[in-house]
């Protein structure tokens, strides 16, 4: 079985700060791993993905996440948080040989400070 | 191209009834996914269809129930409602069905159990 932890339920950052996100999972098989930002009553919006190519993944409006096998750890980081950032950001794991089902992490809301 | 639509957006129902969500997924994508995304957690996957088969299942009673049609749209069917159904429910659909091939969410539908 897999499953994604995202530390912290809540983050706030300064306008022009670091956004770091954290995910870890756990993981039978080699991991698809995923970041989803989900803006208010919206669906979900793919932001990156690792699929065992580089293990620096560089996504969508400037977001990147690191692939480090050894921590099992997918962390999601920007450079410098813009006001349009604050969303709820989902980590998630499919599973490998049972096609494109997703597990979740619980998400993290990012407020963004003026 | 159309993205993912989803109807209705919002449904009241009562504990007991049967309700029945659509889904339309995107131009020339032939798997779809549900989830079901309780207040304040991360999606849950309920199944997957692929070729009008169902092709994957979550951890979710035989009451939920789903229907893909030939030209790839999508019902799920929720019978017997508690109010523990109340959630967002998301389809999702994707071009193959593989591991690493993105899903593409609808921005859901919101479902009230009283």
């Amino acid at each position: 079985a897999q499953s994604v932890t995202q530390l912290g339920s809540h983050v706030s950052v300064s306008e022009g700060a670091l956004v770091l996100l954290r995910c870890n999972y756990s993981s039978s098989v080699p991991p698809y791993l995923f970041w989803y930002v989900q803006y208010p009553n919206q669906g979900l919006q793919l932001l990156l993905k690792y699929t065992s190519a580089a293990t620096l993944v560089k996504g969508i409006n400037g977001f990147e996440a690191e692939f480090k096998k050894s921590e099992t750890s997918f962390h999601l980081t920007k450079p410098s948080a813009h006001m349009s950032d604050a969303a709820e950001y989902f980590c998630a794991v499919s599973e490998g040989a049972a096609g494109n089902k997703l597990t979740f992490g619980g998400g993290t809301r990012v407020l963004v400070k003026p | 191209e159309t993205g993912v639509t989803q109807s209705p957006t919002h449904l009241i129902k009562t504990r007991g009834q049967q309700v029945t969500l659509r889904c339309s997924s995107q131009s020339g994508h032939n798997t779809v996914s549900w989830y079901q995304q309780a207040l304040g957690q991360g999606p849950q996957f309920i199944f997957q269809y692929y070729r009008e088969e169902e092709n994957g299942r979550g951890n979710f009673p035989p009451r939920f129930s789903g229907l893909q049609f030939p030209n790839y749209s999508s019902e799920l069917n929720v019978n017997a409602l508690e109010l523990d159904d109340s959630a967002l429910y998301l389809c999702a659909s994707s071009l193959v069905r593989g591991s690493d091939s993105p899903l593409h969410f609808g921005n859901g539908t919101r479902l009230t159990v009283t």
